[in-house]
């Protein structure tokens, strides 16, 4: 079965400090993958995806990922994170099936202190 | 840009009660989804809805549950009678293909 770990929980940063958040997965054959944003109170934005081609994807708000897919990795980045970047993380998988659920990782909770 | 949305945002409901979550998908998405996430824990995929059946469906969604497109806007989600281990977060989601776009979600509180 399929799986996500993002080893990550709670991550508290300074602001201007860069941020990396991992994520692996498990599941042997061609994925797609995600990563989400939750803001307080509000529901989940797509960041950014990977289908194919280039493996470091640019996202909204600066981010940026990259599939790594000998180490089942697709680590979330920012160079300098800014206070409204205060959210609740989540890295997301499905793989091609018909139903393209998806399955998520546990979430990492970041906090920017100003 | 078009959105998910759900209501309640928030539903009470006595253990044992019938309770029936609404959802209106982006209207030219064809494939739509339920999630739940427990407080602490992470998003739990429930079920999968396409062509107007069950395309998936995960343990967790099992004969209380049922899902219905009872027209041409709205995704609902029922649980027949819910138990206090019902009581998280449901998120509707809805994605042409893919990626997903997720609603605000329900938080179902089970007294």
């Amino acid at each position: 079965a399929q799986s996500v770990s993002q080893h990550n929980h709670h991550v508290i940063l300074s602001e201007a400090a860069s941020l990396e958040l991992g994520c692996n997965y498990s599941y042997g054959g061609t994925v797609n993958l995600f990563w989400y944003v939750q803001y307080p109170g509000q529901h989940l934005q797509l960041l950014l995806k990977y289908f194919s081609g280039d493996p470091l994807v640019k996202g909204i708000k600066g981010f940026e990922a990259e599939f790594i897919k000998s180490k089942f990795s697709f680590n979330l980045r920012k160079p300098s994170v800014q206070w409204s970047d205060t959210a609740e993380y989540f890295c997301a998988v499905n793989a091609g099936d018909s139903s393209y659920k998806l399955i998520f990782g546990s979430g990492t909770r970041l906090l920017v202190r100003p | 840009e078009p959105e998910v949305t759900q209501t309640p945002s928030h539903q009470v409901t006595q253990m044992g009660q019938e309770v029936i979550l609404r959802c209106v998908p982006i209207s030219n998405h064809l494939y739509f989804y339920w999630y739940r996430q427990i407080l602490g824990q992470k998003v739990e995929f429930l079920v999968s809805f396409y062509n107007n059946e069950i395309s998936e469906k995960s343990e967790i969604f099992d004969d209380q549950f049922s899902v219905e497109r009872p027209d041409g806007s709205n995704f609902t989600l029922k649980i027949r009678s819910t138990k206090l281990e019902d009581s998280a977060m449901y998120f509707c989601a809805s994605g042409g293909n893919q990626p997903q776009h997720f609603g605000d979600g329900t938080r179902l509180s089970i007294l």
